[in-house]
């Protein structure tokens, strides 16, 4: 039983599009994650949701937007898709005492390999 | 300069070595956590901790607190250990700043 999947695991595209991403959690954490990772393989934060609530939103360019209808789901929605949106996207869970520090281990996704054509 | 850095950025060792990885941060953290990241590209969370040490079967996690640094220890290493392994450090409540990772290569 995959404690958090994504979908789809790769994803080629050409310049222009629209896509989306999809991650969903069956471990019952109040947060979720999306974490882009680039061609030098260096990690780093894009959203943060906590109980469906934005939390964190990293600078990220207002043409990805993140979705998540239930605390179970973080959608990541991607728009008019630039050569510099590839990479693997990876999306993760906690759990966190309300807002406070994160009280255990990361879970992550199995990552979403997306290529901009 | 990152704000989490780790040394070195690639390690090549025989099996049945003592392995430690280094990390150093130059930030105010809640905790630190050690991650796996496999030669498929999954990722795995080994260690979360704030302050001392832990220990999972081979695998020992140190944090020093006051100087900033944390060290990943692998005892009688094993070709499957072979990985990247991450460092990322927890700032405020849910924002974990990344290690660029160190690519580790046991040999048989």
């Amino acid at each position: 039983d995959t404690a958090v999947s994504q979908t789809p695991k790769y994803l080629v595209t050409q310049m222009g599009n629209d896509k989306s991403i999809k991650c969903e959690q069956n471990l019952g954490h109040d947060t979720m994650y999306w974490y882009k990772q680039d061609s030098k393989k260096f990690l780093k934060i894009m959203f943060s949701y906590n109980n469906k609530e934005l939390i964190i939103n990293e600078t990220v360019p207002n043409r990805f937007s993140p979705k998540s209808p239930d605390k179970a789901h973080l959608n990541l929605h991607i728009n008019s898709l630039e050569l510099g949106d590839s990479a693997v996207y990876f999306c993760a869970s906690s759990h966190t005492a309300g807002l406070a520090v994160v009280t255990g281990e990361l879970f992550f996704g199995e990552g979403s390999r997306l290529t901009v054509l | 300069k990152n704000e989490v850095e780790q040394s070195p950025q690639n390690l090549t060792a025989q099996e049945g070595e003592f392995i430690t990885i280094n990390c150093s941060y130059s930030v105010g953290i809640s905790a630190l956590h050690w991650l796996q990241q496999h030669p498929g590209g999954g990722i795995v969370s080994l260690f979360m901790l704030s302050s001392g040490k832990k220990k999972h079967g081979r695998l020992i996690a140190t944090i020093n607190i006051q100087e900033k640094h944390s060290s990943l220890h692998i005892t009688a290493s094993h070709p499957r250990d072979s990985a990247v392994y991450i460092c990322a450090v927890l700032r405020g409540a849910q924002k974990l700043v990344f290690g660029q990772g160190t690519r580790l290569t046991i040999n048989p």
